[in-house]
């Protein structure tokens, strides 16, 4: 069965610095999601993605964040300068033209 | 989006149907009623979605009310595998929205031998 993955599984970094989190959604996908979990809370949607742009984002995605999908494959997740409060549980998720969204296995982020 | 209510907790005996509400009072005409649902900490997974008619798949049933403002997700036979946060989500069928899935506090099945 086709699955969402995620990269790294565990991302360890310092406050300020830059962090990529990295998905490869399901090959013949259309729309692409970020969400986050910070321990202990809901899953939050962050961004939405559709051919090639933000369909919407949510308060969260501030200037700090940014999504690009850089080739046919992959789809990432930019922060720029991180906080602690960013450390979270990152998901990712890819639906095609229906209505199952697959969602990857998630990276955790912890900000130090 | 429609706000959905459920309980906090359930418990459920192994092998037992599992019965799970879900209170969606506002929903609109539009809006589909999503169930998925998040073991331990890994990526929330699809269960089953309805607009207003009742479903049935590999996993579940999914009871919709006449007047779409509550359903029901059923696991017929409960396993220990099925202990996981179960979450009902209302879900805007189309614009810039679409596939959006905002979700709440869920509720937690324990499932227990």
């Amino acid at each position: 069965e086709p699955e969402v993955t995620q990269t790294p599984s565990h991302q360890v970094t310092q406050m300020g610095q830059e962090v990529i989190l990295r998905c490869v959604p399901i090959s013949n996908h259309l729309y692409f999601y970020w969400y986050r979990q910070i321990l202990g809370q809901k899953v939050e949607f962050l961004v939405s993605f559709y051919n090639n742009e933000i369909s919407e984002k949510s308060e969260i995605f501030d200037d700090q964040f940014s999504v690009e999908r850089p080739d046919g494959s992959n789809f990432t997740l930019k922060i720029r300068s991180t906080k602690l409060e960013d450390s979270a549980m990152y998901f990712c998720a890819s639906i095609s033209n229906g209505y199952e969204q697959y969602f990857g296995p998630g990276t955790r982020l912890t900000v130090t | 989006d429609a706000k959905t209510t459920q309980p906090t907790s359930m418990d459920c005996a192994e092998g037992r149907a599992a019965n799970l509400p879900c209170n969606h009072s506002t929903i609109s005409g539009n809006e589909y009623v999503y169930w998925y649902r998040q073991i331990h900490s890994q990526g929330p997974q699809y269960i089953i979605h309805g607009l207003k008619n009742n479903e049935t798949n590999e996993m579940a049933s999914l009871i919709i009310t006449e007047d779409r403002k509550s359903s029901t997700l059923i696991l017929p036979h409960a396993t220990l595998r099925d202990t996981a946060v179960y979450y009902c989500i209302a879900v805007n069928a189309g614009g810039t929205s679409y596939g959006k899935l905002t979700f709440g506090q869920g509720t937690i099945l324990t499932v227990h031998p």
